[in-house]
């Protein structure tokens, strides 16, 4: 079972839509973090969140972090096709040194 | 600033082949990560280091054995490989901080027939 769990694992909207990409878990994390991983690349760092309740906005994509830090959202606003790619969410339970992937959100933009 | 490489980014091995994934990072950074990716899993950690000369055990370790000789440098071994092993292979590097943020190389895909 994964200590992180990502819904939707796939998504294919239209450009101009928005979306929204949840992480949840039973645990508590010190911070969660959101990774972009484009085809034949490494995972690249979005943001971090590392407060319950806390909100970070990247341009059109929103962050959040649950009140009880055991879960985060990622919003995107009118999407764009270079949105596609795969979306990561990853935590250290309990302020463990050792990052958890879920495993991941494959989303598609349609132009 | 090279930041994290990885060889190689391709390799097809044998049932029982041995092989060595080498990973280097130029950013000076005290810890060091090796994932396997397989689709619909995510990233799963195999063994980590936080300093030269020390390795620790991850999440899926069986299998695989590493060393960290030089603080630059984290070295994945499969000794005796098996088509359960067929994946692409992340190495990562990040300072020993509250926050981290992991930096990734491009991967190596291996497939083991």
């Amino acid at each position: 079972t994964q200590l992180l769990e990502q819904s939707p694992q796939f998504l294919s909207i239209q450009e101009g839509e928005n979306l929204t990409v949840y992480c949840n878990s039973s645990s508590v994390f010190s911070s969660l973090q959101w990774y972009r991983q484009e085809p034949g690349e490494g995972p690249v760092l979005l943001v971090t969140v590392v407060t319950g309740g806390e909100v970070k906005k990247l341009k059109r994509l929103t962050f959040q972090f649950g009140d009880a830090r055991k879960d985060s959202s990622l919003h995107i606003t009118a999407a764009q096709p270079g949105d596609t790619g795969l979306y990561l969410c990853a935590g250290r339970p309990g302020g463990a040194q050792k990052l958890v992937f879920g495993q991941g959100t494959r989303l598609t933009i349609n132009p | 600033n090279a930041g994290v490489t990885q060889t190689p980014k391709f390799r097809v091995l044998k049932t029982g082949q041995s092989m060595t994934l080498l990973c280097a990072q130029d950013m000076n950074h005290e810890y060091m990560y090796w994932y396997r990716q397989d689709p619909g899993m995510g990233l799963r950690l195999i063994h980590y280091s936080v300093g030269e000369g020390t390795t620790a055990k991850g999440e899926v370790p069986d299998g695989y054995n590493v060393s960290r000789l030089k603080k630059q440098n984290f070295l994945l071994g499969l000794e005796s490989a098996a088509p359960s092993q067929t994946s692409v292979y992340f190495c990562a590097s990040s300072l020993p901080t509250g926050v981290d943020t992991q930096y990734f190389g491009p991967g190596t895909r291996l497939t083991v027939l």
